[in-house]
């Protein structure tokens, strides 16, 4: 079972910011926050991850809030070319203390709109 | 790099029928996965390996098989061919360090559309 919570849509005027949420309750302290994105037909893309503080890249900002339970990604000037499937995923650690399993849910539909 | 790469784009399979889906990385990346996709859901994991010669079971393995004899390449078989074995399949790849508590990125091939009639 996916231990995160996305709105299953979301929509976006073009040049805005796009703000997607994610709960992520369950959260443990040493996991990972992840986030994917797959355009239509084409495979999943990284987007960023953290552990407990904001993250900023090229493509986007990720805001954990201090308990860990939520984050949000920000997608500072939204394009139409960021229309996807945007995935939050929390890393599983196996019995070794290794982290490389990702469990997708069925993420948030981003809709850009001109 | 070309990164990661799957072959073929699209096939249709008769039941019954088996066939390989090929997948390969030139990035020397350790870890590879198979992933299915079915419409309108999420990604599922059916088989993984952390290096050459090691796979292991995901979260959907049942009636495939996979195979890992050197670092780059990861081919994914389908025996048996049903027709709930229609999906999108993708291959991944990432690199990992064992004792490091951290998932590290992973790049996704385009994807093999199968459809089983």
């Amino acid at each position: 079972d996916a231990k995160t919570t996305q709105p299953p849509s979301m929509d976006c005027a073009e040049g805005r910011a796009a703000n997607l949420p994610c709960n992520h309750s369950t959260i443990s302290g040493n996991e990972y926050v992840y986030w994917y994105r797959q355009i239509h037909s084409q495979g999943p893309q990284y987007i960023i991850h953290g552990l407990k503080n904001n993250e900023t890249n090229e493509m986007a900002s990720l805001i954990i809030t201090e308990d860990r339970k939520s984050s949000t990604l920000i997608l500072p000037h939204a394009t139409l070319r960021d229309t996807a499937v945007y995935y939050c995923i929390v890393s599983e650690e196996n019995s070794g203390g290794s982290n490389y399993k990702l469990t997708f849910g069925k993420g948030t539909l981003l809709t850009v709109n001109p | 790099n070309a990164g990661v790469t799957q072959t073929p784009k699209f096939r249709i399979l008769k039941i019954g029928q088996s066939m390989t889906l090929q997948c390969t990385q030139d990035m020397n990346h350790n870890y590879m996965y198979w992933y299915r996709q079915d419409p309108g859901m999420g990604l599922k994991l059916i088989y993984y390996s952390v290096g050459a010669g090691i796979t292991d079971k995901g979260e959907v393995p049942n009636g495939y098989n996979v195979s890992r004899s050197t670092t780059e390449d990861f081919p994914l078989r389908l025996e048996l061919a049903a027709p709930s074995q229609t999906s999108v399949y993708f291959c991944a790849s990432s690199y990992a360090i064992s004792d490091r508590r951290r998932q590290e990125t992973q790049y996704f091939g385009p994807g093999t559309r199968l459809l089983v009639l």
